[in-house]
């Protein structure tokens, strides 16, 4: 089973300000790798697949990237509605398809 | 609009068996995979695994033994069933879809809560 490892657990970011959120994988999974934001009480929603590709309807202030064993997910200027908690996924070995364990958005 | 609506008892008793529905509108069944995921209270994500409509199925390695996944081609709906569970099992169980050339689950389910509990 491939384990997925997100850091920070809580980041901290003032509305407007710049975030930064790591995703590692313990061996290579390519560019299958997606991203997802999960607010209190809701389903978690897409953000990105194949590593850097944005999913319909989300805005450009945010972007992904990474290769391998290494990602990372950028929002380049906070908006209220963007604090929440961001999980990754790979999906290049199965069974199981795997999650990190997440990193809460908080503001600041 | 594609929705994905689960559906099933709140409550279930120890050792017996969960059983849920996934009823998929705005698009055929035919097109996509299905998987199942859920989330522990104040946990994250964990992927119990999948279902294409042809019956071909694959699950996460440690409920492999418990879990059986169906669908219904005539009522456009998944199924979800785990057998014998413990308090373990408590959690919000999601549907989504996977589409079959991208990775990444792109449409969800609001999700249902199961209780595991005497």
């Amino acid at each position: 089973e491939i384990v997925m490892t997100q850091s920070p657990a809580t980041l901290s970011v003032s509305p407007g300000e710049r975030a930064t959120l790591s995703c590692r994988a313990s061996q290579s999974v390519r560019s299958n790798l997606a991203w997802y934001q999960q607010k209190p009480g809701q389903a978690p929603r897409l953000l990105i697949h194949d590593a850097s590709t944005r999913a319909t309807g989300v805005p450009d202030r945010f972007s992904a990237s990474g290769s391998g064993t290494e990602f990372t997910l950028t929002i380049s200027s906070l908006q209220s509605e963007d604090f929440a908690v961001y999980y990754c996924q790979q999906y290049n070995k199965w069974p199981p398809y795997t999650f990190g364990q997440g990193t809460k958005l908080e503001i600041k | 609009q594609v929705q994905l609506q689960e559906s099933g008892p709140g409550l279930v008793k120890p050792s017996e068996t969960l059983s849920l529905t996934c009823a998929v509108s705005g698009v055929s069944i035919r097109s996509y995979y299905w998987l199942w995921i859920r989330q522990a209270p104040g946990k994250g994500l964990e992927y119990i695994g999948y279902i294409y409509y042809s019956g071909s199925t694959s699950y996460h390695p440690s409920l492999n033994s418990r879990v059986t996944m169906s669908v219904d081609t005539s009522k456009n709906q998944v199924s979800l069933k785990l057998r014998s569970v413990t308090a373990a099992d408590t959690a919000v169980y999601y549907c989504a879809r996977e589409r079959l050339t991208v990775g990444g689950m792109d449409v969800w389910g609001q999700g249902t809560t199961v209780r595991v509990s005497s």
